[in-house]
């Protein structure tokens, strides 16, 4: 079973709202990533956990909050969002850093 | 810094034609190396990977990668398309640090049109 699942699987935001993206896993994986995808580009990589720890930050601006709870769960959390930031939000797990990635179906995300 | 270049940004073929996407990459030591595939609106799904041994790697849904150190590529190669195999493929390279987590490098994609 390699599944990674996303909720909400859509997400339409004000400016001026708080909202969290939420992506769990169940297979015992310890590194934990969120991507930003653009239509017709790439996925770019945003935050990596690893055991729970915030590994890497891309330079990702603070209106987007990362969260670790526990080994299986990770969240994404938005405030004062963009229209610009609207984009497809994948979320990816591997059983440890380096290994192969899986992938969640993405939320997409509409800021107005 | 590791990048990767899939040369072709959309290719069309014929329904039971054979497929090949192309992939160079660069990186300084031995590329851990993949190929996912995208159907719109969805996540990215594995399709095979590359991580040391036998460089003609089988996939999912009959696919099959072959690396070519010499060559800087990783193509990917179906010998006989299915209308279902239309979608975006994205190659990626990616570097394995114990600690930190690895960075995926993805190339911009091959978007894929089957004809019937």
């Amino acid at each position: 079973d390699t599944e990674v699942t996303q909720t909400p699987k859509h997400l339409v935001m004000g400016m001026t709202n708080k909202k969290s993206l939420k992506c769990e896993q169940h297979m015992g994986h310890r590194a934990m990533y969120w991507y930003k995808q653009k239509a017709k580009k790439p996925p770019e990589l945003m935050f990596v956990y690893s055991y729970e720890k915030l590994s890497i930050n891309e330079s990702v601006p603070s209106r987007f909050s990362p969260e670790c709870p526990n080994s299986s769960l990770l969240n994404l959390h938005l405030h004062a969002l963009q229209p610009e930031d609207s984009a497809l939000y994948l979320c990816a797990s591997s059983l440890l850093p380096g290994e192969t990635q899986y992938f969640g179906p993405g939320t997409r995300l509409l800021v107005l | 810094a590791q990048s990767v270049t899939q040369p072709d940004i959309h290719i069309t073929v014929s329904e039971g034609a054979s497929l090949e996407l192309r992939c160079n990459y660069s990186y300084g030591a031995t590329p851990y190396l993949f190929w996912y595939v995208q159907s719109p609106g969805q996540g990215l799904q594995l399709l095979l990977k590359y991580f040391s041994g036998d460089t003609l790697v089988q996939g999912i849904k009959g696919f099959e990668a072959e690396f070519k150190r010499s060559q800087s590529s990783f193509n990917l190669r179906k010998p006989s398309v299915h209308w279902s195999d239309a979608a975006e493929y994205f190659c990626a390279v990616g570097a394995r640090w114990e600690t930190s987590g690895s960075r995926l490098t993805f190339g911009e994609g091959t978007q894929l049109t089957v004809n019937p």
